[in-house]
């Protein structure tokens, strides 16, 4: 079955270290990965999307690599602020009318 | 623009009650989807609509859920009747095009069933 996976544990960082975030995913082909924040009490709000064939993407203090051999995207906060602390999702569209399908979200603390 | 709204933002309610749950999306948008978030299992999709019609609500998790858009800025979620287990974080999103974009998502409605 499909599955996807984000770090289970809450992640904790210093402030201005960068932060890793990493989605696996298993028997899915997607078309592109969308990352998203949420803050408590609220809805997702989308940060990035990269496509099968690209291999990473930024915007700002964000980067995303996507490798679709490793089955795996990672998520990076660079020079990390407090205000960067919530829960990061990773969702996968497949193409077509698939749904999108989000992970579990991990939170990231970062500490001042 | 305002957003996706959604109303109410929270409801509490008994076992066996009917609930509704309401959405507007963002004007211009042709999709809507529904989902329900849980500590346990997540953001999960439970019906998403295109142009107004239901196209997949493989996550509608059995009869006593039924979700309705009777027109491209408004739809409601029913859950007759509610259970505990219904207790969730439910959210409506919307998207311009068919399911491939950013999704837009509402605040949420807290629901939780005594």
């Amino acid at each position: 079955s499909q599955k996807i996976e984000q770090n289970s544990e809450a992640l904790n960082i210093q402030e201005g270290k960068t932060a890793t975030l990493t989605c696996n995913y298993t028997n899915y082909s997607p078309a592109y990965l969308q990352w998203y924040r949420q803050d408590p009490g609220r809805g997702p709000v989308f940060l990035l999307l990269i496509r099968e064939n690209e291999k990473e993407k930024r915007k700002e203090r964000l980067k995303v690599t996507f490798d679709t051999t490793l089955k795996q995207s990672l998520f990076h906060i660079t020079a990390s602020q407090p205000a960067d602390s919530a829960t990061y999702l990773c969702a996968l569209y497949s193409g077509g009318y698939q749904k999108v399908t989000f992970g579990t979200g991990t939170k990231l603390q970062v500490i001042p | 623009d305002a957003g996706v709204i959604q109303s109410p933002r929270h409801e509490v309610t008994e076992m066996g009650q009917e609930v509704t749950l309401r959405c507007k999306p963002i004007s211009g948008h042709n999709s809507l989807f529904w989902y329900r978030q849980t500590m346990m299992r997540g953001l999960e999709l439970l019906i998403y609509f295109n142009n107004n019609v239901p196209i997949d609500d493989s996550g509608m998790p059995e009869d006593r859920f039924s979700a309705k858009m009777p027109n491209a800025s408004f739809s409601t979620l029913k859950i007759q009747p509610s259970e505990p287990r219904d207790s969730a974080v439910y959210f409506c999103a919307s998207i311009s095009g068919v399911a491939s974009e950013t999704q837009y998502f509402g605040p949420g409605t807290r629901l939780l069933v005594l």
